[in-house]
């Protein structure tokens, strides 16, 4: 079945990077997420990376995709006070319908 | 810009009430889900539906029901509501297609008392 692990908490320097680290368990995965969860606010779609690709890069955001290790990471660039929030991971596997399994989330504290 | 709405940011309950969760999305989104959050535990789901009147349990269906009457609403049932339910509720939609891209509500904090 489906896992999906992250650590909870990370707290960086405004202006350094972040990478916040994702595990998932299931080796068919199609698509794999980060969605950004903002205080009091639901989630929102940051980036995705298909399963054939290895790097995605957006903006200040870079995904990285590691398919033997089954390990996806999120890094932020020059993290602002804004990039404060929680992070999810998920993957999502081809089937019937659309499911999409989530991670635990990562909350991510900017210091000013 | 599209659009969930959830009926209630807020809503306290009492132990055993019948509880009502609305959510609505103005995409013409087929598949719709109902998500609890809590702290630890990231997102799990609860029901989702890919069409009108169709619905499938998710991980954690136990104590609740939902129904599909019509394609942009999505309703979430505590049909005697309990503390352990006390929890972060999220409603989701997406396009049946390639990317899966869910589209999520503000949430709904429900406190059971």
């Amino acid at each position: 079945g489906e896992d999906v692990e992250q650590s909870l908490f990370l707290s960086v320097r405004e202006g350094d990077s972040s990478v916040i680290n994702c595990t998932y368990t299931d080796s068919s995965s199609t698509y794999l997420y980060w969605y950004k969860q903002e205080p009091g606010a639901g989630l929102q779609l940051l980036t995705y990376i298909f399963s054939n690709m290895d790097m995605k890069q957006d903006q200040r955001l870079t995904v990285l995709l590691n398919k033997k290790d089954k390990h996806l990471s999120l890094r932020i660039a020059d993290t602002q006070t804004g990039d404060s929030a929680i992070y999810f991971c998920a993957e999502s596997i081809t089937g019937g319908y659309q499911k999409v399994t989530f991670g635990t989330g990562t909350k991510l504290q900017v210091i000013p | 810009d599209v659009k969930v709405t959830q009926s209630s940011r807020y809503l306290v309950k009492r132990t055993g009430e019948k509880v009502f969760l609305e959510c609505v999305q103005d995409m013409d989104h087929e598949n719709m889900f109902w998500y609890r959050q809590d702290p630890g535990l990231g997102l799990r789901l609860i029901y989702f539906s890919y069409d009108v009147k169709m619905k499938e349990k998710g991980d954690i269906p136990e104590g609740y029901s939902v129904s599909r009457e019509k394609k942009e609403r999505f309703s979430l049932i505590l049909e005697s509501a309990s503390t352990n339910q006390t929890s972060m509720y999220l409603c989701a939609s997406s396009l049946s297609g390639i990317d899966n891209e869910q589209f999520f509500g503000p949430g709904t904090r429900l406190t059971v008392l």
